[in-house]
């Protein structure tokens, strides 16, 4: 499979707890994005990265939440002390070197946070 | 702040109707507006849209783009049972980087 990978696909956890996810893009695409997706909306923009630098964040992401792209390559998001509003699904995208939804920009299947 | 209105929030028709879908848009500097189809999963890519008035088609869906009264449609004739999903509009401005801004999305039901 030659898509954007997102691990895991599920995840339960209680209130307080800190996760993490983890996206692999396309092997060629240099930026990478994440976003919240909640039950009823379209996803919510929360950061990017072109290559290994962090260029965007939203007021979305609060100091709870940090992402990190070591190496350019798979990202991780982090979210420490979970609280319920949490909850919902985390879409990671990649794109091309060219950028921008123009040339090849592809979501994962997400993972789908609980917090209980 | 960039936003997208996507109307109607739902849509239940039988197989074989069309359907139109619309998205309105403020965003500053638009560079485009695109479609995409969601079914529980990722978010799958119809159409992106740069100039007005310009009709994209593919197969049975179609779209266009009013760049002066900010909003676009989606038209899908011959529903088909397959096509039951989310379709969100999302649109992309001029040194975005590709950050998208999505509406809510319209919940679209077609009964066989």
């Amino acid at each position: 499979d030659t898509g954007v990978s997102q691990d895991p696909r599920h995840k339960i956890t209680k209130r307080g707890q800190n996760v993490t996810f983890r996206c692999d893009p396309i092997s060629e695409h240099n930026r990478l994005y994440w976003y919240r997706q909640t039950l009823g909306q379209g996803p919510e923009f929360l950061t990017y990265f072109q290559n290994e630098a962090q260029l965007e964040k939203s007021r979305l992401l609060s100091d709870r939440f940090s992402a990190e792209r070591p190496k350019g390559s798979f990202s991780t998001l982090e979210i420490q002390r979970t609280e319920q509003g949490d909850s919902a699904m985390y879409l990671c995208a990649s794109s091309s070197p060219r950028g921008g939804p123009n040339y090849g920009y592809t979501f994962g299947s997400g993972t789908r946070l609980t917090v209980v | 702040e960039d936003k997208v209105v996507q109307s109607p929030l739902s849509l239940v028709v039988h197989e074989g109707d069309t359907v139109t879908l619309n998205c309105s848009y403020e965003v500053t500097n638009f560079r485009s507006l695109l479609w995409y189809k969601q079914e529980k999963k990722a978010p799958t890519f119809l159409f992106m849209l740069t100039s007005s008035g310009i009709e994209k088609k593919s197969g049975r869906l179609s779209s266009i783009l009013d760049k002066k009264e900010l909003f676009s449609i989606l038209n899908i004739t011959a529903t088909q049972t397959g096509d039951s999903a989310v379709y969100l509009c999302a649109v992309e401005a001029l040194g975005s980087y590709g950050k998208l801004t999505f509406g809510q999305g319209t919940i679209l039901t077609v009964h066989p």
